[in-house]
């Protein structure tokens, strides 16, 4: 499995942009990048998700490395309410489909 | 939008005593899943099913059983309660098999075993 790195924590200013790396150096090339998120104790939300190109939706844009091996989750005006813990996963497909492998994922501090 | 609805919010359970965890989905999906998580921890799969009818153990299941009879519900069913279930539950859903398939969770079942 394509293990992922992240910094345990990080901290940004309200309103700034925030940005997530996350190093995934061991990646095959049909597994995905997936952010999600955890605020408090809610149940995890899907943010974004990628094979090679860059991705944007309504929540975050994620910029992948042309050699994949590293990713940046970006949240262009973060606010308090982005306070939680993000998760980067590469996907494994098996019988059970996409396979989530939960880390520690990066505790994000939104400060006023 | 209800999404993915989990039933009850929180529990308190004696040890020995049996519940059961409720789970549904109405948007259609075939892949649902059970994940526990302890405090400070990552989420670990219970059991999965790929359809009705079909279900399959995850990476701790032991402790634990689970049923699929139609596509929008997947009961998770505690036996003989202990207190090394004390966690918190999230059932999730996707839609199929593909890498391209985002799961998405329900808000979680706190559950105690005193």
């Amino acid at each position: 499995d394509a293990k992922t790195t992240q910094p345990p924590s990080m901290d940004c200013a309200e309103g700034r942009a925030a940005n997530l790396p996350c190093n995934h150096s061991t990646i095959s090339g049909n597994e995905y990048v997936y952010w999600y998120r955890q605020i408090h104790s809610q149940g995890p939300q899907y943010i974004i998700h990628g094979l090679k190109n860059n991705e944007t939706n309504e929540m975050a844009s994620l910029i992948i490395t042309e050699d994949r091996k590293s990713s940046t989750l970006i949240l262009p005006h973060a606010t308090l309410r982005d306070t939680a813990v993000y998760y980067c996963i590469v996907t494994r497909l098996n019988n059970a489909g996409n396979m989530l492998t939960f880390g520690g994922g990066t505790r994000l501090m939104v400060k006023p | 939008n209800a999404g993915v609805t989990q039933t009850p919010k929180f529990h308190i359970l004696k040890i020995g005593q049996s519940m059961t965890l409720q789970c549904t989905q109405d948007m259609n999906h075939n892949y649902m899943y059970w994940y526990r998580q302890d405090p400070g921890m990552g989420l670990k799969l219970i059991y999965y099913s790929v359809g009705a009818g079909i279900t399959d153990k995850g990476e701790v299941p032991n402790g634990y059983n689970v049923s699929r009879s139609t596509t929008e519900d997947f009961p998770l069913r505690l036996e003989l309660a202990a207190p090394s279930q004390t966690s918190v539950y999230f059932c999730a859903s996707s839609r199929g098999q593909s890498g391209n398939q985002p799961q998405h969770f329900g808000d979680g079942t706190r559950l105690s075993i005193l």
